[in-house]
């Protein structure tokens, strides 16, 4: 069972243009839902994360804006750069620790 | 730069080769781990060390062994593996598995299985 959906499964955005990439959950245990990006041929790094306490963390084009009563969250990528290509995968942890459950990714390509 | 580094980067084995992949942290992290990945699909868990003792087996198969030999080294060996073992393999840590906190991953070891 997906514990964590992710949406869309691909996005093409023209340059300047934003970029939104929507996850939603079920487990309201998860308390930790970081963003992952991934370039081709390396592993993920961290993006930004945020805890549930917060509806919205930005950190310079990147926003993530989390709606605790809907259990979803979302990545906005503002003024997309064709750099910015690459797979984003949304994740979910509980307050435990225990695994990271991620979502099923979604390739964003950003066309000049 | 990434702060775990995983070698080699590619490697490429028969069906009744022996290798090993081999990952490093020095971020003086408790919890290391392995994990799979398909082309275009989420990185799936294999193994879980936890202060070097191995603390999840994702039902891995037995062709896949883990190691951890000390705080900063995981190992991943390789036997008598399938074609469909090809993936890219990654490890990651983390500061320790009850608090896990960001995970940093390795670049990754892209396994090719003939």
């Amino acid at each position: 069972q997906q514990q964590v959906k992710q949406s869309p499964q691909s996005l093409i955005v023209q340059k300047g243009g934003i970029s939104i990439i929507n996850c939603a959950y079920e487990n309201t245990a998860f308390d930790y839902f970081p963003w992952y990006q991934q370039f081709p041929g390396k592993g993920p790094a961290l993006l930004i994360a945020i805890r549930p306490d917060v509806s919205e963390k930005k950190e310079g084009r990147f926003t993530i804006s989390f709606n605790k009563s809907a259990k979803q969250f979302s990545l906005h990528i503002m003024d997309s750069q064709p750099g910015d290509s690459a797979t984003y995968f949304c994740a979910a942890l509980g307050y435990t620790g225990n695994q990271f459950y991620f979502g099923t990714g979604t390739s964003l390509t950003v066309i000049p | 730069d990434t702060e775990v580094t995983q070698t080699p980067k590619h490697l490429v084995m028969g069906m009744t080769n022996k290798k090993s992949l081999k990952c490093e942290q020095h971020m003086g992290h408790r919890a290391m781990y392995w994990y799979k990945q398909k082309a275009k699909k989420p990185p799936e868990l294999m193994f879980v060390y936890s202060y070097e003792k191995l603390s999840i087996n994702e039902s891995v198969p037995s062709r896949f062994s883990p190691e951890c030999p000390n705080s900063s080294l995981l190992n991943l060996h390789l036997h008598a593996l399938q074609p469909e073992d090809s993936a890219l393999y990654l490890c990651a840590s983390s500061q320790d598995y009850q608090n896990t906190g960001e995970l940093f991953f390795g670049e990754g070891s892209r396994l090719t299985v003939l």
